[in-house]
């Protein structure tokens, strides 16, 4: 079947190499951004969130920077493994007009492809 | 793994009939989400709720409807469903709406011929 995959940018690196995916947010008033990865026939797993008052954080492997002035959210893994390969694709949390801060919105994603 | 389980996981139909998946969690979590996940679009809120019998639309909510009568379970409808609505649909879960982590589970895959 279609795989969520068509049509996305792609980053192809060798193992071992640190690997950084790149996402514009479109809200300035989000405080909050979820980055998430997916792979093939599955639902997106969680992976790191950053909240508007931090620049950096750090997790297993991950890190996560949020730079306000120009709206950009990166995520970086180091060491990267052939496991890592799936999509990967950050989401902001936009006020909406009704919902407040109770929603989400994704980007469309990066495909990431890791070679042995 | 959050325990969330959708069903069924997949599903062929006719245009015109009625379609409805369900989405169970194990979690207490107060919001629950319908998303469906199109090539080109990435991840489109269909409706969400907030509590039971709490629900809200969505980005792409025409052609859908939902219904939460319990804290674990959420129904999406399709009353009558269109070749449109060929996807795949995801629920998510989360305890706080859009200040803490969704949590999705692994989606169903809809043919609509």
């Amino acid at each position: 079947g279609e795989s969520v995959g068509l049509h996305l940018p792609t980053l192809s690196v060798q193992e071992g190499d640190n690997s950084i995916i790149n996402c514009a947010y479109s809200n300035s008033a989000s405080d909050y951004f979820i980055w998430y990865k997916q792979e093939s026939g599955k639902g997106p797993q969680f992976i790191i969130d950053i909240r508007s008052n931090m620049d950096k954080r750090q997790g297993q492997r991950v890190t996560v920077l949020l730079n306000k002035t120009v709206k950009h959210l990166s995520l970086q893994i180091a060491a990267t493994q052939p496991g890592d390969s799936a999509v990967y694709f950050c989401a902001e949390n936009p006020p909406g007009e009704n919902s407040g801060y109770s929603t989400l919105t994704f980007g469309k994603g990066t495909m990431l492809l890791v070679s042995p | 793994d959050a325990g969330i389980t959708q069903s069924p996981r997949h599903k062929v139909t006719e245009t015109g009939t009625p379609v409805t998946l369900r989405c169970h969690q194990t979690e207490n979590h107060r919001y629950m989400y319908w998303y469906r996940q199109d090539p080109g679009h990435g991840l489109r809120l269909i409706h969400y709720s907030y509590g039971v019998k709490d629900t809200d639309k969505g980005e792409v909510s025409d052609g859908y409807s939902v219904s939460r009568s319990k804290t674990e379970d959420f129904l999406l409808t399709l009353e009558s469903a269109t070749s449109s609505q060929t996807s795949v649909y995801f629920c998510a879960i989360s305890e706080s709406g859009g200040t803490t982590p969704q949590h999705f589970g692994d989606g169903t895959r809809l043919s609509i011929l």
